[in-house]
């Protein structure tokens, strides 16, 4: 079974300061990897994904994620935040090979923007 | 146009009740899932049905069942409620291998007294 580590469980940043948010996951095969947010009050919304091609993917909003297969890791970057993107921040891992998507989540990271 | 939809939104009951959530996607996805979100953020899958048949079926109390009339509604009924299954329910959708993400429905918080 596949598990995913977030290390941060709460940052909390100036705007305009740069964000980089970890998430390490550990399965032996190959993996479909996601970045979720949920703003206050609301339900996920997908960021970004990367399931093949190009490490690098951009998402919604300025982020950006890396897939570091080395590593484990697929760490979730924006160069500038803003007071807006507070919200809590998923990291999930889906294994490539299953029929059905099952998606383990991280415990999620809560990000706090200061204006 | 909504995708994902949930009702009700807010459940407020007693313990010891009974009471049902529904969930209805119009995406067309094969797919969908049950996760419940507790006070700590945290969220867990507990079911997961592909094209009507249960697929994921997590360590979940037997007083939850899904039911999944067609693929595209899954609703989950919950028997003998008690104070620890207070939580946000989110329903989910993708399509089958979930490449490309899951969309989630808005949250039912239900609320055990």
């Amino acid at each position: 079974a596949q598990s995913v580590s977030q290390h941060n469980h709460h940052v909390i940043l100036s705007e305009a300061a740069s964000l980089e948010l970890g998430c390490n996951y550990s399965y032996g095969g190959t993996v479909n990897l996601f970045w979720y947010v949920q703003y206050p009050g609301q339900h996920l919304q997908l960021l970004l994904k990367y399931f093949s091609g190009d490490p690098l993917v951009k998402g919604i909003k300025g982020f950006e994620a890396e897939f570091i297969k080395s590593k484990f890791s697929f760490n979730l970057r924006k160069p500038s935040v803003q007071w807006s993107d507070t919200a809590e921040y998923f990291c999930a891992v889906t294994p490539s090979n299953t029929n059905a998507g099952k998606s383990t989540f991280g415990d999620g990271t809560t990000l706090t923007v200061k204006p | 146009d909504t995708a994902v939809s949930q009702t009700p939104k807010y459940l407020v009951t007693q313990m010891g009740n009974d009471k049902s959530i529904k969930c209805e996607q119009n995406l067309g996805h094969d797919t969908m899932y049950w996760y419940k979100q507790d006070s700590k953020k945290f969220l867990k899958i507990m079911f997961s049905y592909n094209n009507k048949e249960l697929i994921i079926n997590e360590t979940v109390p037997n007083r939850f069942s899904p039911k999944s009339p067609d693929k595209a509604h899954l609703n989950l009924h919950i028997n003998s409620l008690e104070l620890g299954d207070s939580a946000v329910y989110f329903c989910a959708s993708s399509h089958t291998a979930g490449t490309g993400g899951q969309f989630f429905g808005p949250g039912t918080r239900l609320t055990v007294l």
